[in-house]
């Protein structure tokens, strides 16, 4: 199975500033790649999804890159709803395998 | 607006079984593959079953194979898992998801259903 690794496991961030989260497939998955917002209580919610295209609805402050084994997913200006656990996915290969994630945290 | 609302969950035994349901509405619920997605107390998720539109053809992750099964009735727009031989680590919320298109990310999620194993 496709393993995916986060990095960092927590970002500590202040509102207003910009962050930079990983992704890392033990193989190549191509762009078949999406990420995933989950807030305290809340189901994951789509964010990305081809490695670097926005799902509706999601802001622009959101962006994806990468294509093979790497990742990145960068959020501009942090909104105080932000602030959330994100999950990589990889739907390449079965079984689709998440991370797992990484944790913004308010600074 | 696209809607899934999972049901069923609940305490259990180890050792016993559960059956889960979701009900999509908002959309053909019956163009669509869905999956069923856990997340452990405090941990990450973790797919483990997908069927396609039909339900002609299912997959299972190792962890639950041979003991959960994936089903649903299109005229009902509800899909169900069906949980047997449940162990403690099989405790967590259980989402129901949409593909997107088939075999491809997941667009749409339930608010998830609790299940716990204990004794």
């Amino acid at each position: 199975e496709v393993v995916m690794t986060q990095s960092p496991a927590t970002l500590s961030v202040s509102p207003g500033e910009g962050a930079t989260l990983s992704c890392r497939a033990s193989q190549s998955v191509s762009s078949y790649l999406a990420w995933y917002q989950q807030r305290p209580g809340q189901a994951p919610r789509l964010l990305i999804y081809g490695a670097s295209t926005r799902a509706t609805g999601i802001p622009a402050r959101f962006s994806g890159s990468g294509s093979g084994t790497d990742f990145s997913l960068t959020i501009n200006s942090l909104q105080p709803e932000d602030f959330a656990v994100y999950y990589c996915q990889q739907y390449s290969k079965w079984p689709k395998t998440f991370g797992q994630g990484t944790k913004v945290e308010i600074k | 607006e696209v809607q899934l609302v999972e049901s069923g969950g609940g305490l259990v035994k180890p050792g016993g079984s559960l059956r889960l349901s979701c009900e999509g509405s908002g959309f053909t619920f019956s163009s669509y593959s869905m999956n069923w997605v856990r997340q452990a107390p405090g941990k990450g998720l973790e797919w483990i079953s997908y069927i396609t539109s039909t339900g002609s053809t299912t997959y299972y992750a190792d962890s639950v194979k041979g003991r959960f099964t994936i089903s649903r009735d299109n005229a009902k727009k509800s899909l169900y898992l069906q949980m047997n031989s449940l162990r403690d680590e099989d405790s967590g919320v259980y989402y129901c998801a949409r593909d997107y298109v088939a075999f491809r990310h997941f667009d749409y999620w339930g608010q998830g259903t609790v299940v716990t194993v204990s004794s």
